[in-house]
């Protein structure tokens, strides 16, 4: 049972560029929504997360907004690096942000020079 | 500032064969949590333990089961090894009210 959808499946952007990347979820009482960013032959690593009560969270060049009556939230990443180029996974949980995360399926972003 | 280590990080099995991966939480992190990534696909959650006790669990068979140690380490066993069990298992750690702590996973191939 999928209840976190993420598109899309890869996204191609040039260097300055801005990188876009949805998900929709089923479950209402998720109200933690992390993104986590995973290089080739590592874990996933914490990038922001957001909990329902704001419709933006901006940290650096990235920026999660939320729409809760959609039930979707979005990673922006301004001035794309060639260094970003990564796999991105949305998330989702109820409780605390100990709790058992729900994925996407992920979303292989490249970077060109 | 040692981070989430898990051991080992690729390991070979027969399918049939039983396996265990093992891991190392952050300092100061007591709750370990296993997720399991298949190739091009997002982790998929296992199990959680705290206290050194199964508090939440995923759906997976009873093949799979676990277990935390007093140092808060943990393992994972998966019996009655199958080719599907191929994949990337990640272990994280957290305290209950902050987020996770990532480790570089254990590689397993089924053969």
């Amino acid at each position: 049972q999928q209840q976190v959808k993420q598109s899309p499946q890869s996204l191609i952007v040039q260097k300055g560029g801005i990188s876009i990347i949805n998900c929709a979820y089923e479950n209402t009482a998720f109200d933690y929504f992390p993104w986590y960013q995973q290089f080739p032959g590592k874990g996933p690593a914490l990038l922001i997360a957001i909990r329902p009560d704001v419709s933006e969270k901006k940290e650096g060049r990235f920026t999660i907004s939320f729409n809760k009556s959609a039930k979707q939230f979005s990673l922006h990443i301004m001035d794309s690096q060639p260094g970003d180029s990564a796999t991105y996974f949305c998330a989702a949980s109820k409780g605390t942000s100990g709790s058992r995360l729900t994925f996407g399926e992920g979303t292989q972003l490249t970077v060109n020079p | 500032d040692a981070g989430v280590t898990q051991s080992p990080t690729h390991l070979i099995k027969t399918r049939g064969q039983q396996v265990t991966l093992r891991c190392s939480p952050k300092s100061g992190h007591d709750t370990v949590s296993w997720y399991q990534q298949a190739l091009g696909q997002g982790p998929q959650f296992i199990f959680q333990y705290y206290e050194e006790e199964e508090r939440q669990r995923g759906n997976f068979p009873d093949r799979f089961s676990g277990h935390q140690f007093p140092n808060y380490s943990s393992e994972l066993n998966v019996n009655a090894l199958l080719l599907g069990d191929s994949a990337l298992y990640l272990c994280a750690s957290s305290l209950w009210t902050n987020g996770y702590t990532f480790g570089s996973g254990t590689r397993l191939t089924v053969v």
